[in-house]
């Protein structure tokens, strides 16, 4: 495997139900990203890890849970969710953050999520 | 802050047409400016890239040059193809963003055969 790969590809749930997306990297990197992108909206960054520790964290709902038990897996666990929250959501990575000619992310093709 | 404004989609051209998508930048530093591309169905893939002023960078047929008198980083191409029908994303990186990608709106290119 190469690249940035997330599981699952689509993903339907209903509101009470729990889930978790996967991110990984294998690109050697330092630093990975959860974005959320719905339709007719800017991209929006929820959170940044880098060197497994969360620097980031843009007000999202604490219904969104990450986890990055390494600088390869990046998890987001899921609970509660509500419709608004269907959109495509892509996990990034980049060599490091916070220094210049580190900032080229690399992405992954995204988890469709649908919440019934 | 910085910010990163492009054209509003969707462009509609016909095959072989030339292509230019506009992006401006606001930054106080010297941002990396960058183009990414997402074609229906994937995530998004780093087009090009250029790191400081009258760089250009190409790839793919595409072009960009880092235009800081007019804080612009408009995306040509030539002659498009049916296959770049997707949405291009203008982005940029600098120290005020912590060196993490600000991101344009994105615009819709649609090629017609």
């Amino acid at each position: 495997e190469t690249g940035v790969t997330q599981t699952p590809r689509h993903l339907v749930m209903g509101m009470t139900n729990k889930k978790s997306l996967k991110c990984e990297q294998h690109l050697g990197h330092n630093a990975m990203y959860w974005y959320k992108q719905s339709a007719k909206k800017p991209l929006e960054l929820m959170f940044v890890y880098s060197l497994e520790e969360r620097v980031e964290n843009n007000s999202v709902p604490s219904r969104f849970s990450p986890e990055c038990p390494n600088s390869s897996h990046l998890f987001l666990h899921l609970h509660t969710l509500q419709p608004e929250d269907s959109a495509l959501y892509l996990c990034a990575s980049s060599q490091d953050i916070a220094r210049r000619g580190t900032d080229t992310q690399y992405f992954g093709p995204g988890t469709r999520l649908t919440v019934l | 802050g910085d910010s990163v404004t492009q054209m509003e989609g969707p462009v509609t051209l016909s095959e072989e047409a030339f292509l230019t998508i506009n992006c401006t930048y606001t930054a106080t530093g010297y941002p990396s400016l960058f183009w990414y591309v997402q074609y229906p169905g994937e995530g998004l893939q780093l087009l090009l890239k250029a790191t400081k002023a009258d760089d250009k960078g190409s790839n793919k047929g595409f072009e960009a040059t880092y235009r800081k008198e007019t804080t612009s980083f408009h995306l040509e191409k030539g002659s498009v193809q049916v296959s770049d029908s997707a949405v291009y994303f203008c982005a940029l990186s600098d120290q005020d963003s912590n060196y993490q990608l600000i991101w344009g709106a994105g615009t819709k290119l649609i090629i017609k055969p």
